[in-house]
C-alpha cells in the first residue's frame, strides 16, 4: 500500500520567516495530494491541494509543489504569522480512491 | 450549510462498554469515512461508507463496525472498549465522484 513520509516532525520559525514541509510517497499511482492544517483540539482543515497534472499551486501565502518523478511534494508558507502555528498533515490518494494515506504530521510553531 | 457535524463532542466510557458515534455529512456529500486519531498522530483510516455499504476498511478489528443511512449520515460503533481506543474519532465526507475530504469536529472518546 501507499506510504507517506513527512519531515520535519517539528518546525520552529520566527514570525515573517518562510516554512517548508516536505513529504514523499511510495505509490506512483497516487495523483492527488491534499494538505491539512489542524489547530489544537480542532478538526483537520483542507488548506491546499494539488493534482498530478500540475507542478505548483499557490494560494496567497501558501504554495504546494509536486515532483512526480521524485515522488515528493512540499508545502511552502511565506511571511509566517503566529496564527499559522498548528500541526500540518500531508496526504496522498490514488486515482479512483477516496482513502488518503496521511503523513505523521509537522508541528509548526511561529514565534512572535 | 453546517458542514460535517458529529455527536457527541466528548464521551467517557469504561473498559468493556460499547459506544456509538454519529456523523452527518456536508450537504450534497454521499461518502462518509471514519478515522481514529491518537494524540500526536495522523488520522488512521477505519472504514468508508458509500451507498449504505462499507466500501473499504482499514486495519481495525471487528469490534469497530459502522452503518450508513439513506440520508447519508453514518454511525461508528465500537464494542468491548479497550483503554487503547481512547482517541479523537473523526468523520469526513466527500462529494460524489470527488476524492476531497471534509472533516467534522470529531468526538473525543476517553476509555477509563
Amino acid at each position: 500500500g501507499e506510504n507517506v513520509e513527512q519531515h520535519p516532525s517539528t518546525l520552529s520559525v520566527q514570525e515573517g520567516d518562510s516554512a517548508v514541509i516536505k513529504c514523499t510517497y511510495s505509490d506512483s499511482a497516487s495523483n492527488y495530494f491534499p494538505w491539512y492544517k489542524q489547530e489544537l483540539g480542532k478538526r483537520p482543515q483542507l488548506i491546499i491541494d494539488i493534482r498530478s497534472n500540475v507542478g505548483e499551486k499557490k494560494d496567497q501565502r501558501i504554495a504546494v509543489t509536486l515532483n512526480k518523478t521524485a515522488k515528493h511534494f512540499s508545502l511552502h508558507i511565506t511571511e509566517t504569522q503566529p496564527e499559522d502555528s498548528a500541526v500540518y498533515f500531508c496526504a496522498a490518494l490514488k486515482g479512483g480512491s477516496y482513502i488518503p494515506t496521511f503523513g505523521r504530521g509537522t508541528s509548526l510553531i511561529v514565534h512572535p | 450549510d453546517a458542514g460535517v457535524t458529529q455527536s457527541p463532542t466528548h464521551l467517557i466510557k469504561t473498559r468493556g462498554q460499547q459506544v456509538t458515534l454519529r456523523c452527518s455529512p456536508k450537504s450534497g456529500h454521499d461518502t462518509v469515512s471514519w478515522y481514529q486519531q491518537a494524540l500526536g498522530q495522523g488520522p488512521q483510516f477505519i472504514f468508508q461508507y458509500y451507498e449504505e455499504e462499507e466500501r473499504q476498511r482499514g486495519n481495525f478489528p471487528d469490534r469497530f463496525s459502522g452503518h450508513q443511512f439513506p440520508n447519508y449520515s453514518s454511525e461508528l460503533n465500537v464494542n468491548a472498549l479497550l483503554l487503547g481506543d481512547s482517541a479523537l474519532y473523526l468523520c469526513a465526507s466527500s462529494p460524489p465522484r470527488i476524492n476531497e475530504q471534509f472533516f467534522g469536529p470529531g468526538t473525543r472518546l476517553t476509555v477509563l
